[in-house]
């Protein structure tokens, strides 16, 4: 079965740290996203990355920064966390004309 | 600006009922559709996609594409209580990034 897995299901950490998403998927696809999900605002997109070393910024960008060192791996760094990212990360995966594949989400609280 | 607008709902059905979720969308460049289910707390899953004009089906599950009118429509047929969950659409262009809608809650009461 494909998988998209993230590093963590639930993650609390303190304003100001440096903290680091991973994101691996196992389906050779070329395409990788980073979304965040909150109550009323549905699906933003923050960064993604159609080939390896290759990053776009999304929608909200400000605040992460990402790396795709490898194909199969996508991380979002969040260079100094705030409150204000409180929220739900989900990393997807696909191919070009495809649908998403998403990892199980990372719910992230910033105290 | 690209817009997928699809009503929140919550769209309540009774147990064995058809559902119907819309969906608009207003690139008329649009060319690849797709149907997500997320249950509260969980990631989102494709469960359909659609490229043509018509209708599409699989198992309880029909996809409707109206290129023209630019809505996509999702039919849930005999709706199972299993089936109540948030269902997002998401609309590609000529990029590979898709547009989501905010999803429409269904709930599938016994």
């Amino acid at each position: 079965d494909v998988k998209v897995t993230q590093s963590s299901r639930y993650l609390v950490k303190r304003t100001g740290e440096k903290v680091f998403l991973e994101c691996v998927q196992d389906m050779d696809h070329e395409n990788m996203f980073w979304y965040r999900q909150d109550p009323g605002l549905g699906l933003r997109l923050i960064y993604f990355s159609y080939d390896v070393k290759m990053k776009e910024k999304g929608d909200i960008p400000e605040g992460y920064s990402v790396s795709r060192e490898k194909k199969e791996r996508f991380s979002l760094i969040l260079e100094s966390a705030s409150t204000n990212q409180t929220s739900m990360y989900l990393c997807a995966s696909s191919l070009s004309l495809s649908g998403y594949t998403f990892g199980s989400g990372t719910r992230l609280t910033v105290v | 600006q690209k817009e997928v607008e699809q009503n929140s709902g919550p769209l309540s059905v009774p147990e064995g009922a058809i559902a119907s979720l819309n969906c608009t969308y207003s690139d008329r460049g649009s060319q690849s559709f797709f149907w997500y289910r997320q249950y509260s707390g969980k990631s989102p899953e494709l469960i359909m996609f659609i490229y043509s004009n018509g209708d599409k089906e699989d198992g309880r599950f029909t996809a409707q594409l109206n290129k023209a009118s630019q809505y996509v429509s999702l039919l849930i047929r005999d709706s199972q209580p299993s089936d109540s969950a948030t269902y997002l659409c998401a609309v590609k262009g000529g990029s590979y990034i898709p547009t989501f809608g905010r999803g429409t809650s269904l709930i599938v009461h016994p």
